[in-house]
């Protein structure tokens, strides 16, 4: 069954050190997301990716985080400098452009992001 | 208004109750709807999606009411593997948008 890899599973990193999270959706996939979860907390919106371009954006989203999609399979996820309250699991998610209820979101084992 | 709002739970039931999880949405243009569920520390999961008429799937049945921007999650005779958090999830113009979950904890 086709699924969203990511890599690092895990990576502790120090504050102000930039970061990439790599992802790999599958593969007929069209629209790409990326969610953070802080431990505890609810699953929230960081940014969404259609068409080589960011469709939309959260107010989490500043300009500290960029998204890319370099090669057409891997879609990353940069943060410049990292701050401790980025500390949080970080998962990609992608999903076909189907209307009504298809295009079910497919998600990654996440990332877990540690920053000291 | 948050765009997806739930039951703050938790709910903490014994086996083989029925139980119920409601969820408001803000955006009346939003087209689509699904119930995830997300174990602890893993990704969050498809369970159902939700359909305008109503659907069922086994012991779980998922309902839509547009007129009140309103979608519930039903249970019927809960197991214990069904703890889990239960994410409602709204497709509002391609952007999947989370609710904050509700915890369901089934006791022996």
């Amino acid at each position: 069954e086709p699924e969203v890899t990511q890599t690092p599973s895990h990576q502790v990193t120090q504050m102000g050190q930039e970061v990439i999270l790599r992802c790999v959706p599958i593969s007929n996939h069209l629209y790409f997301y990326w969610y953070r979860q802080i431990l505890g907390q609810k699953v929230e919106f960081l940014v969404s990716f259609y068409n080589n371009e960011i469709s939309e954006k959260s107010e989490i989203f500043d300009d500290q985080f960029s998204v890319e999609r370099p090669d057409g399979s891997n879609f990353t996820l940069k943060i410049r400098s990292t701050k401790l309250e980025d500390s949080a699991m970080y998962f990609c998610a992608s999903r076909t452009p189907g209307g009504g209820n298809t295009g079910e979101l497919f998600f990654g084992e996440g990332s877990r992001l540690t920053v000291l | 208004r948050k765009e997806v709002e739930q039951d703050p739970g938790p709910f903490n039931v014994p086996e083989g109750a029925t139980v119920a999880f409601n969820c408001t949405y803000s955006n009346s243009a939003s087209q689509s709807f699904f119930w995830y569920r997300q174990d602890c520390r893993k990704e969050p999961k498809l369970l159902m999606s939700v359909y305008s008429s109503g659907n069922e799937d086994g012991r779980f049945t998922a309902q839509l009411n547009r007129a009140s921007q309103y979608i519930s999650l039903l249970i019927r005779d809960s197991k214990l593997s069904d703890s889990a958090t239960y994410l409602c999830v709204v497709n509002m113009n391609n952007d999947m948008r989370f609710g904050a979950g509700t915890r369901l904890t089934v006791k022996p």
